[in-house]
């Protein structure tokens, strides 16, 4: 089982560019979650999805956006990017909407220059 | 807003120990706190639940409380070893959709 993969693992970006970040998870999980990390800031939920076709705004949705068209997918998008995105980005999946854990991919590392 | 406060200074214990790391939160009390680890350049993996009513919980050599009256929870490791070197997260569930708040971590170091 691979859990949540995410792609790609390495990204530098110029201010200004656009591009998509890829979660997938094979545990047919009905909830997904897209976080950011910062150094003393902690994970801040982006946006997240209760099932396919839906999705939803988290603490700092700017500047995101999200899609689930698959159940298993779920993507992340940045229309032009920013300094202040620079961050490693982790999908996460859940089964259950009641305290369930949350599995987490590897992060994805972003840098926009 | 629902704020999760864990201390930033890393804790270096020696190996076989007790590692105690301590988890505040704000306001209201969370219907449960969870509890991750993660490894440098992973992501955090699952460790343990405590729901509200729930005073503490086991799980091999980890044991978490939940404080509603402190407002706190710890988070023990016993007979620590070096493997156990790693940055433990707290989280609170935050509403509808099991959305998570999540503290800032601490950095555990166990010498032998």
């Amino acid at each position: 089982n691979a859990g949540v993969t995410q792609t790609p693992k390495f990204r530098v970006l110029k201010t200004g560019q656009s591009m998509t970040l890829l979660c997938a998870q094979d545990m047919n999980h009905e909830y997904m979650y897209w976080y950011r990390q910062d150094p003393g800031m902690g994970l801040r939920l982006i946006h997240y999805s209760v099932g396919e076709g839906t999705t939803a705004k988290g603490e700092v949705p700017d500047g995101y956006n999200v899609s689930r068209l698959k159940k298993q997918n779920f993507l992340l998008g940045l229309e032009s990017a920013a300094p202040s995105q620079t961050s490693v980005y982790f999908c996460a999946s859940s089964y259950s909407n009641n305290a369930g854990e949350l599995f987490f991919g590897e992060g994805s590392r972003l840098t926009v220059l | 807003s629902q704020k999760i406060e864990q201390n930033s200074e890393a804790l270096n214990i020696q190996e076989g120990k007790t590692a105690t790391l301590t988890c505040n939160y704000t306001n209201y009390s969370p219907a449960y706190l969870q509890w991750y680890r993660q490894d440098p350049g992973r992501g955090p993996v699952f460790l343990l639940l405590i729901r509200e009513n729930e005073k503490e919980k086991r799980k091999e050599r980890l044991k978490v409380t939940f404080d509603t009256t402190l407002k706190q929870s710890l988070f023990h490791i016993t007979a620590s070893q070096p493997a156990d070197s790693a940055t433990y997260l707290c989280a609170r569930g935050t509403g509808g959709g099991n959305k998570l708040t999540f503290g800032t971590g601490t950095q555990l170091k166990v010498e032998l």
